[in-house]
């Protein structure tokens, strides 16, 4: 089955400690996306790459890093520059060109300050 | 003045009854429109899009885009408690790439 798998489900982090959120796809889709969701909110995009490496700030990417080594996989990197880091984190991909092209998501990640 | 509008609900709805979900975007360059299904704790799940005037019908639901008012929305006839989520407007700018700017959802409860 074609999709999109985000891991872990759950993720803690302490302060001043940096996690690494996975995405991987086998849809065979140029790009990919970084969304972060607060409760009660819409989407909000951190970072997206059109193709392999290369990448593009979205309009929150302070204290975020990612990165595009292959094009199944677009990890993305919550680093200790950022302050309110709990929220749901969603991971898409779509088709790079078309208007009619969707993007799909994965099931996403929780993460939490402990 | 956000680039994507929607109200925030809830949308209380009765089951059997039409719901319509409107949505207002910003800019005029926009070029394709699309509606997400999101229940609670999950993540969103494409209803249909479109990026023509008029109208477009996908089994219970109905997207309507008028661009020179720029609105796009969304009915759901003979809604059922299973529709009770939260729908996301997203909106893609410029012929390059498939980024979308998404409105904040607006809650639909559909009452048995």
């Amino acid at each position: 089955d074609g999709g999109i798998t985000q891991s872990p489900k759950y993720l803690f982090r302490k302060e001043g400690q940096n996690v690494t959120l996975s995405c991987e796809q086998n849809l065979n889709h140029d790009a990919m996306y970084w969304y972060r969701q607060d409760p009660g909110q819409g989407l909000r995009l951190i970072y997206y790459s059109q193709i392999v490496n290369d990448f593009q700030k979205g309009d929150i990417a302070e204290g975020y890093s990612v990165s595009r080594e292959k094009k199944e996989s677009f990890p993305l990197t919550v680093t200790s520059a950022q302050k309110n880091p709990t929220a749901f984190y969603l991971c898409a991909s779509s088709s790079r060109t078309g208007r009619d092209q969707p993007q799909h998501f994965g099931d996403g990640t929780r993460l939490s300050i402990l | 003045q956000k680039e994507v509008e929607q109200n925030s609900g809830p949308l209380s709805v009765p089951e059997g009854a039409i719901a319509s979900l409107n949505c207002t975007y910003s800019d005029r360059g926009s070029q394709s429109f699309f509606w997400y299904r999101q229940y609670s704790g999950k993540s969103p799940e494409l209803i249909m899009f479109i990026y023509s005037n008029g109208d477009k019908e996908d089994g219970r639901f109905t997207a309507q885009l008028n661009k020179a008012s720029q609105y796009v929305s969304l009915l759901i006839r003979d809604s059922q408690p299973s529709d009770s989520a939260t729908y996301l407007c997203a909106v893609r700018v410029g012929a390059a790439g498939n980024k979308l700017t998404f409105g904040g959802g607006t809650r639909v409860l559909v009452k048995p």
